[in-house]
């Protein structure tokens, strides 16, 4: 059973549309992430949360808002979407917010036509 | 800035052979530290981390190495299999956990 799992796993959209990124951890974490790979598998945080709670936010375009409606949930909303947002998506639950290592899920492929 | 970075983008061994995959960090602060394994199509995976209050330590085939001094890690695989190909991150961690850029590992059979 997929311990952190995010839906879909592959989007393909056209610029100006608005899409959302669901994730679900069943692992009783605390502390939800999403993160951005590009094409050059860099790997940087966006957002994350402790307890429905934001706790960071990095320099990301407010087009970009999460939602945590509980501690399982971190969901990922997109508005206007822009061909740069193209990239794989990846959310990651950790047991606690410092010195833990993160468990991700297998990514979100967004492709934005 | 913060930044962590790889030494070589690219490391191709034989396998049966031991890899050595290296990552330089810059944030003294960070006090926590992990390796993560990329396999294609999927998340990354925890390997093994390790404290700033350790220099070593060893899992399965594989062992970490923390050099404060020169901010220095390290990741060794010993008999590296054909399993072993992916990509790997080094990652730091203070209050947020950041990558470094990756390593790709080929093994050769």
């Amino acid at each position: 059973d997929t311990a952190v799992s995010q839906t879909p796993k592959y989007l393909v959209t056209q610029m100006g549309n608005d899409k959302s990124i669901k994730c679900e951890q069943n692992l009783g974490h605390d502390t939800m992430y999403w993160y951005k790979q590009d094409s050059k598998k860099f790997l940087k945080i966006m957002f994350s949360y402790n307890n429905k709670e934001l706790i960071i936010n990095e320099t990301v375009p407010n087009r970009f808002s999460p939602k945590s409606p509980d501690k399982a949930h971190l969901n990922l909303h997109i508005n206007s979407l822009e061909l740069g947002d193209s990239a794989v998506y990846f959310c990651a639950s950790s047991q606690d917010r410092n010195n833990s290592p993160l468990h991700f899920g297998n990514g979100t492929r967004l492709t934005v036509t | 800035g913060e930044s962590v970075g790889l030494h070589l983008p690219t490391l191709s061994v034989q396998e049966g052979d031991n890899s050595i995959i290296n990552c330089a960090y810059s944030n003294s602060a960070s006090d926590y530290f992990i390796w993560y394994k990329q396999e294609s199509g999927k998340g990354p995976q925890f390997i093994i981390d390790i404290r700033s209050n350790m220099d070593k330590r060893q899992g399965q085939r594989v062992t970490v190495l923390l050099n404060k001094t020169v901010k220095h890690l390290s990741l060794q695989i010993a008999a590296t299999q054909p399993g072993d190909s992916a990509v790997y991150f080094c990652a730091e961690s203070d209050f947020k956990t950041i990558f470094g850029a990756g390593t790709r590992l080929f093994v050769k059979a």
